[in-house]
C-alpha cells in the first residue's frame, strides 16, 4: 500500500537558523497537504500543492512539490519560537478513488531560543 | 461555529472494555475521517466515510468499528479494548467539492488501555 515518510523524525534547532523536511512518496500522488500541530494541539491546515514542480510561500515558508509528485519539502528561512510543532505531509494517491490522504510520519521541530 | 467536536477528551479503560469515541462536525462536511496518532508513527487512518451511511477501511481498521448514521457524526467503537489501542485519537472532516478539501481535525480523544 502507499506509504509516505518524512525525514528527519526531530530538528533542534536555534532561533533563526534554517529547517528543512522532507516528504517522500511510495506512489505518484496527485496532490500533497501540509498541516502543523502545536505541541498538545491538533493538526492544523497550512497549504495544499497541486501541480508538479509547484513553488508556495507563505512567509517564512517554503514549500515545493516534486517534478514526479512523489516527493514535497517544507523549508522554513529564520525560524522563531512559535514555529514549535510537528509538521506533516499528506498525500492522496492518484490511484485513489476518494480524498483520502495518507500522512508522513511527521517531523517534530524544537526551536532554541 | 464549534466545528469538529470530539467526546470525551480522555478515557482509561481496562483490557476487554468496550468503548465508543463520538465525533460531530457543524459544517455540514460530506467526508469524515478517524485516525490514531503514536510516537512516530503519525497519523494513520483507522476507518473514513464519504457520506451518510458509508464507511470504508483505511489503513489500520482492525479492532475498530465505524458507523454513519447522520451526516454531522461519526462514531468509532472499540468492542474489546487492547493495550496496543492506547493513543490519541483525532477525528476530521472535509468538503470534497472545496478546491483544497482541507481537513479540519477536533481537539483529539486520549485513550489508555491498561
Amino acid at each position: 500500500g502507499q506509504q509516505v515518510m518524512q525525514i528527519p523524525q526531530y530538528q533542534h534547532v536555534q532561533e533563526g537558523e534554517d529547517f528543512t523536511t522532507y516528504c517522500n512518496s511510495s506512489t505518484t500522488l496527485s496532490n500533497i497537504q501540509w498541516y502543523k500541530q502545536r505541541p498538545g494541539g491538533h493538526p492544523v491546515f497550512l497549504i495544499q500543492l497541486v501541480k508538479s514542480g509547484e513553488v508556495k510561500k507563505q512567509k517564512r515558508l517554503t514549500f515545493q512539490f516534486g517534478e514526479a509528485k512523489k516527493n514535497s519539502s517544507l523549508h522554513i528561512t529564520a525560524t522563531q519560537t512559535t514555529d514549535v510543532g510537528t509538521y506533516f505531509c499528506a498525500g492522496r494517491a492518484t490511484t485513489s478513488g476518494t480524498y483520502k490522504y495518507i500522512f508522513g510520519t511527521g517531523t517534530r521541530l524544537k526551536v532554541l531560543a | 461555529n464549534a466545528g469538529v467536536t470530539q467526546t470525551p477528551k480522555f478515557r482509561v479503560l481496562k483490557t476487554g472494555q468496550s468503548m465508543t469515541l463520538l465525533c460531530a462536525q457543524d459544517m455540514n462536511h460530506e467526508y469524515m475521517y478517524w485516525y490514531r496518532q503514536d510516537p512516530g508513527m503519525g497519523l494513520r487512518l483507522i476507518h473514513y466515510s464519504v457520506g451518510e451511511g458509508t464507511t470504508a477501511k483505511g489503513e489500520v481498521p482492525d479492532g475498530y468499528n465505524v458507523s454513519r448514521l447522520k451526516k454531522q457524526n461519526f462514531l468509532l467503537g472499540l468492542e474489546s479494548a487492547a493495550p496496543s489501542q492506547t493513543s490519541v485519537y483525532f477525528c476530521a472532516s472535509s468538503d470534497p467539492t472545496g478546491y483544497k478539501n482541507i481537513q479540519y481535525f477536533g481537539a483529539g480523544t486520549r485513550l489508555s488501555v491498561l
